[in-house]
């Protein structure tokens, strides 16, 4: 069955760069059509789109965080990295990443990990 | 910018039928947004309920259904039951890969 994980930092300093990784399991990044995305939740707020790695590398940021955010995949490990710079208070989230399958959707989701940015 | 909008709550009697909604500030929702709903409780992950529009996730109830409803997408519960209070997310496909979650729909099941 499909799983996935989130592991970082639950603590970062404002201007810091966070790393998050997701580590999967029940599917391979390398198969056609799949992807993982990164989904962040602020504090009694809505979910947020973040951005997706695509199986032939292909990667689509959030406009508005766009200069901010890297994604990148290892798929001999099973592992989606994201990258987010200059850290601030307001990044504070829940961030989850999700296996997306065809038909533009994310069908399962891992537990998330709560990050705050205080200093 | 584009805004997906929900209603930001909804209240439904147990056994009764609610619809909630997922619009466009500007602009109308058709399948071409692949609309995906996800259901949420509070410190959990959310759960996919619908995507393409109308289709069911593996396990998902018969009485979530999907549809569209004039210029917005639509989640209709059919039978509420108390564990149906949560929040509701749709997601939709904006193009380009470009993704958008709406705000969201607080629901209570009294």
């Amino acid at each position: 069955q499909i799983t996935l994980k989130e592991s970082g930092p639950t603590l970062v300093k404002p201007t810091q760069t966070l790393t998050l990784t997701c580590t999967f399991s029940g599917f391979s990044l390398s198969t056609s059509g799949v992807g993982v995305g990164w989904i962040r939740q602020p504090p009694g707020k809505a979910l947020e789109w973040l951005a997706l790695i695509y199986w032939d590398d292909d990667k689509r940021y959030r406009p508005s965080l766009k200069s901010r955010l890297t994604i990148i995949k290892d798929t001999s490990k099973n592992q989606v990295v994201l990258r987010m710079t200059n850290m601030d208070p307001v990044d504070t989230a829940t961030y989850y990443c999700g296996h997306y399958g065809w038909l533009f959707h994310f069908d399962y989701w891992g537990q998330g990990t709560l990050v705050t940015v205080s200093s | 910018q584009t805004v997906v909008t929900q209603e930001p709550s909804f209240s439904v009697s147990p056994g009764g039928t609610v619809t909630l909604t997922c619009g466009l500030s500007s602009g109308s929702v058709s399948i071409s947004y692949y609309p995906s709903w996800y259901q949420q409780t509070p410190g959990q992950a959310p759960r996919t309920l619908i995507h393409s529009t109308f289709t069911r996730s593996s396990g998902v109830p018969d009485r979530f259904s999907g549809s569209i409803l004039g210029n917005k997408a639509a989640l209709t519960i059919t039978g509420a039951q108390a564990d149906d209070e949560s929040d509701y997310y749709c997601l939709l496909y904006m193009g380009s890969g470009i993704w958008v979650f709406g705000g969201g729909t607080k629901l209570t099941v009294l």
